[in-house]
């Protein structure tokens, strides 16, 4: 089966900067990429997804990147405020859908300094 | 913007008992699916259920765990005698066909004590 493998566990960056979390997968099918942010208490929230033919994709100040031959996938969040502050997840899965859901990382834990 | 809705929120239970979490999904899914978090832990895929049957389980997903669509709107997940190591956050996801896309509840909080 799938396996993600996020790093790193905990970011602590200025507000302001960027932030980087990076994530891997082992089943050369998956196809589809996405991101999802936890708030405390709260269930998961697609922020941004990337499928296997991008290589990368923004949406304001948010961004994924996908290498396929080398198997990893990364988010980037520039100009971070405090409303950034959450855990995020990575995962994969088939972009069709279907019945194998999606495999996770196992988050990161993002500080936004104040 | 439809949501997919969890009730309860909470529940505290004596280990043995039976529990009940109800997931009410977005209309137009297709596909549901049970996850589960353990405190501080990733999300963990349980069981998938398409057209009324299990689709897809995990090793989690055990014979004390059951699953059911009573009434074409709740979805449901039995966990028939609960065990400390059942305390977790159960999140309930939907999802379209052929995006991938899921869309998580904001999940059912479970103590066993």
């Amino acid at each position: 089966g799938e396996n993600v493998e996020q790093h790193p566990s905990t970011l602590s960056v200025q507000e302001g900067d960027s932030a980087v979390i990076k994530c891997t997968y082992s089943d050369s099918a998956s196809n589809y990429f996405p991101w999802y942010k936890q708030e405390l208490g709260k269930g998961p929230q697609l922020i941004i997804d990337i499928r296997s033919n991008v290589g990368e994709k923004k949406d304001q100040r948010i961004a994924v990147t996908l290498n396929k031959t080398a198997k990893h996938f990364s988010l980037h969040i520039t100009e971070t405020q405090p409303e950034d502050s959450a855990v995020y997840f990575c995962a994969a899965g088939d972009s069709g859908g279907g019945a194998d859901g999606l495999t996770f990382g196992k988050g990161t834990h993002l500080i936004i300094q104040p | 913007e439809p949501e997919v809705t969890q009730t309860p929120s909470h529940q505290v239970t004596q280990m043995g008992q039976e529990v009940i979490l109800r997931c009410v999904p977005i209309s137009n899914h297709l596909y549901f699916y049970w996850y589960r978090q353990i405190l501080g832990q990733k999300v963990e895929f349980l069981v998938s259920f398409y057209n009324n049957e299990i689709s897809e389980k995990s090793e989690i997903f055990d014979d004390q765990f059951s699953v059911e669509r009573p009434d074409g709107s709740n979805f449901t997940l039995k966990i028939r005698s609960t065990k400390l190591e059942d305390s977790a956050m159960y999140f309930c996801a939907g999802g379209e066909l052929y995006t991938g896309e899921l869309f998580f509840g904001e999940g059912s909080r479970l103590t066993v004590l």
